[in-house]
């Protein structure tokens, strides 16, 4: 059963701590992106990767690191740096690139207070 | 970099009426996504149409590249349709993805 798996669904943290968020996906594909969107907003680019042990800033990466050790996963760390990390926070997939079709997991809700 | 628009921002519906969205884009793209993002947050693939028309149950899309627009048609909507539908295209360099605005639409029971 292919597709992307985000873990956990729901995630409360206090402030100043540091959270990872997982994102997996056994679709073989070698670009990965993270997301983030705000209530009644838009997707914005936080990381991207279009390979292993490779990754690139998106557009809001301040305050966020992710690493890519292995093709099929790409986990965002949420730092005590990130001045507003409550969010909901999506992570997809895309066969080689933004010239194919991209799949998102379910994502993960993160309160931070 | 590439612009994404998307009208309207929202819209409301009566049960079993019929939409239609749209997507404008700023330059020429190799990639158009139409995506539902349902209440619980879930992005959902409607259609990857980067020229051409295709068809799906209710749902249709049409992409008219050389006029850099595409339509996202909805018949016979229901409740179920409710939600947000964000198009995407390739960034200039065909690393990313850059997403519109989004439709908030409400479908009426």
């Amino acid at each position: 059963d292919g597709g992307i798996t985000q873990s956990p669904k729901y995630l409360f943290r206090k402030e100043g701590q540091n959270v990872t968020l997982s994102c997996e996906q056994n679709l073989n594909h070698d670009a990965m992106y993270w997301y983030r969107q705000d209530p009644g907003q838009g997707l914005r680019l936080i990381y991207y990767s279009q390979i292993v042990n490779d990754f690139q800033k998106g557009d809001i990466a301040e305050g966020y690191s992710v690493s890519r050790e292995k093709k099929e996963s790409f986990p965002l760390t949420v730092t005590s740096a990130q001045k507003n990390p409550t969010a909901f926070y999506l992570c997809a997939s895309a066969l080689a690139g933004a010239y194919h079709e991209q799949y998102f997991g379910p994502g993960t809700r993160l309160t931070v207070t | 970099g590439i612009q994404v628009e998307q009208s309207p921002p929202d819209l409301i519906l009566q049960e079993g009426a019929n939409s239609t969205l749209r997507c404008n884009f700023s330059d020429s793209v190799n990639n158009l996504q139409w995506f539902h993002q349902n209440p619980w947050g879930q992005l959902i693939n409607l259609f990857y149409i980067p020229s051409g028309t295709k068809q799906n149950g209710r749902l249709s899309a049409t992409t008219v590249a050389t006029e850099r627009y595409s339509l996202l048609y909805i018949s016979s909507s229901q409740t179920t349709d409710s939600g947000v539908y964000f198009c995407a295209v390739e960034d200039n360099y065909g690393q990313n993805f850059v997403f519109g605005p989004g439709t908030r639409l409400s479908v009426l029971p």
